[in-house]
This record gives C-alpha cells, sequence and structure tokens, in this order.
C-alpha cells in the first residue's frame, strides 16, 4: 500500500502569512495527487487536481506543486476563510485511493 | 448544478442492518463512478470502495470488503451503502462522492463532488 505522510498536523498562521504543507509519498507517484480542504461539519471540497492544476472556481491563492514522492500545497496569503483540514489524495495505486492525515490550520 | 443528496442521520444498536443513500442530480449518473468514504469522529478520511453506475460493477477497500456492500440503482440515480450487522466501531459521518476519472478510473481518479455526509451512530 502506498502511504501518504502530510506535515505538519497542525500549523498555526497570521491572516496574510504564506503557509505551506507538505504531502510525501511511500513511493514514486507521479503527479497522481489532489487536495482537498475540509471546513468544520462540512464535506471535502477539491480544490487542487493532478499535484498542480486548480480546480474551477478555486482561489489563485491556493497552488500546488511537485511530483515523484514530494508535494507542497500553498496558500499564499490566508485569510480568515481558509481554516479547515487538508488533505492529500494519491490515486497511482488503482483502484485504491489513499489520502494522508490531514493538517489542520488555524489563525494564530 | 451536480448535487449529491445523501440519506438522514441513523441511530442504531449493534447487530442492526442499514442502507444508506446517496442521490445524485445535474449529470448523467451512469457516466461517473461514485465512491464512498468514512470519517470516524476526528479522524481523517478513509477511501471504502467505489461502484460504477452503469452495471454496478464494484471495487472494495481490504478494509472495508466483506462488511459493508456498496449497490446502485441507476433508474432513480441513487448509490447505497449498506451493512447487515452494524458494530459500534461502524459510527462514523459517511460521504459519497463522485469520481471524475477522465475516461478510465482505472488511471486516474479526482473526487469532484462530495456528498453532505450522512451520520451512522451504532450505540446499545
Amino acid at each position: 500500500d502506498i502511504q501518504m505522510t502530510q506535515s505538519p498536523s497542525s500549523l498555526s498562521a497570521s491572516v496574510g502569512d504564506r503557509v505551506t504543507i507538505t504531502c510525501q509519498a511511500s513511493q514514486d507517484i507521479s503527479n497522481y495527487l489532489n487536495w482537498y480542504q475540509q471546513k468544520p461539519g462540512k464535506a471535502p471540497k477539491l480544490l487542487i487536481y493532478d499535484a498542480s492544476n486548480l480546480e474551477t472556481g478555486v482561489p489563485s491563492r491556493f497552488s500546488g506543486s511537485g511530483s515523484g514522492t514530494d508535494f507542497t500545497f500553498t496558500i499564499s496569503s490566508l485569510q480568515p476563510e481558509d481554516i479547515a483540514t487538508y488533505y492529500c489524495q494519491q490515486y497511482d495505486n488503482l483502484p485504491a485511493i489513499t489520502f494522508g492525515q490531514g493538517t489542520r490550520l488555524e489563525i494564530k | 448544478e451536480v448535487q449529491l443528496v445523501q440519506s438522514g442521520a441513523e441511530v442504531k444498536k449493534p447487530g442492526e442492518s442499514l442502507r444508506i443513500s446517496c442521490k445524485g442530480s445535474g449529470y448523467s449518473f451512469t457516466s461517473y463512478w461514485i465512491s464512498w468514504v468514512r470519517q470516524m469522529p476526528g479522524k481523517g478520511l478513509e477511501w471504502m470502495g467505489r461502484i460504477d453506475p452503469s452495471d454496478s460493477y464494484t471495487n472494495y477497500s481490504p478494509s472495508f470488503q466483506g462488511h459493508v456492500t456498496i449497490s446502485a440503482d441507476k433508474s432513480i440515480s441513487t448509490a447505497y451503502l449498506q451493512w447487515s450487522s452494524l458494530k459500534a466501531s461502524d459510527t462514523a459521518m459517511y460521504y459519497c462522492a463522485r469520481l471524475d476519472c477522465g475516461g478510465d478510473c482505472y488511471v486516474r481518479v479526482v473526487v469532484d463532488y462530495w456528498g453532505q455526509g450522512t451520520l451512522v451512530t451504532v450505540s446499545s
């Protein structure tokens, strides 16, 4: 099984800060990685697909990069509405998909 | 507008059976696989399995195979997740989600739309 390790597990930042979350795969997964945002009490929402493509309607302050085993998710300028838990998800080992353990983002 | 609307919260006793539903609208239901994802209280997301509504072919996570059944009725654009004998450890939020595969769900999977979730509580 492919393991996805996200770091940090939690993060506190100020409005306007640049925020970076990393996701490491246990083996090469090319660019087969997506990122989701889950606000408290809500369903997850797709933000980034295929490692670096912004989903339609998602603000441009969100971005993703990486390939192989190391991936990065960035919020260029943190906004209050970005408070959420963020998950990476790989699809290299279909039909199974695997999520990272999540990164909880809080406002400082 | 694409929507996945799930059935309401359930409270059950251990050993009881249960079926929850997920109705798709705003798109061709048979053109997209549906997955089910579990989220236990305070925990992360776990993929349970998926179904192709066009022919009801399913794949399961080994962690859930044999404990749940995924099905679909394409005539009413609805997918189902069912248990024959619930355990307390099944207490969780369950999400259905649409898979955008770009043509081949054995090559690429993006979970592009999610239902609102169904909370299942199993307690004696």
